[in-house]
């Protein structure tokens, strides 16, 4: 079975630019979660999605929205692009969010603003 | 609001030894606890999940363990190769299960 994909792989934007990043959960699951990692440090949570509903949301700015589909695939949208917005973002699914079960990363997408 | 620590933040050592990761939190109100393993510029692997009631969990040559009355878990790694060679986070379940807060790492570099 395929793990959770994220496309692009790496991207490269100007500051105030938009930008659009994709997930696709492993089969079966229905949570898919948004962190972002900065060089050096470790992931930052930013959005969970359950049933395409948002169940959490960490601290970041207005400019950082999110969306679940019925497929349960998830986008992460990033409004007027700051150089600190550079990091690689994660995406990560897991059956649901009552089950505590474990969560699966996707290799990330590298976002450069430059 | 949870913080995690994770020391040694670099740790090197000589094929063949064992050795012992530290995670440490502030905050014992967790679901869950897991270990993920992050070679350089790529996503997350996760190792061991150890559930909030649990006390320790094993896969082949790692082993978890966690205190949440001390707010510490520790990852073994036995025998330790070159591939072992990666950067180790441990991460928790919090915020109502719907967020994993982690900790910023330990680097380790197994040598020949």
């Amino acid at each position: 079975d395929a793990g959770v994909t994220q496309s692009p792989t790496h991207l490269i934007k100007t500051r105030g630019q938009h930008v659009t990043l994709r997930c696709s959960p492993i089969s079966g699951h229905k949570s898919v979660s948004w962190y972002q990692q900065v060089l050096g440090q470790g992931p930052q949570f930013i959005f969970q999605y359950y049933e395409k509903e948002e169940r959490g949301r960490g601290n970041f700015p207005d400019r950082f929205s999110a969306r679940q589909f019925p497929n349960y695939s998830s986008e992460l949208n990033v409004n007027a692009l700051l150089l600190g917005d550079s990091a690689l973002y994660l995406c990560a699914s897991s059956l649901d969010p009552l089950s505590r079960r474990a969560e699966y990363f996707g290799p990330g997408t590298r976002l450069t603003v430059t | 609001k949870q913080e995690v620590t994770q020391i040694p933040a670099a740790l090197s050592v000589p094929e063949g030894e064992n050795l012992v990761l530290n995670c440490s939190f502030t905050d014992s109100a967790i679901y869950n606890l897991q270990w993920f393993r992050q070679d350089p510029g790529k996503g997350l692997t996760s190792l061991l999940l150890i559930q909030s009631s649990q006390r320790e969990q094993t896969s082949g040559r790692l082993n978890a363990s966690l205190d949440k009355s001390s707010g510490r878990s520790t990852l073994y790694i036995a025998a330790s190769q070159p591939g072992d060679s990666a950067t180790y986070l441990c991460a928790l379940l919090t915020g109502g299960g719907n967020k994993l807060t982690f900790g910023t790492g330990t680097q380790l570099k197994v040598e020949l």
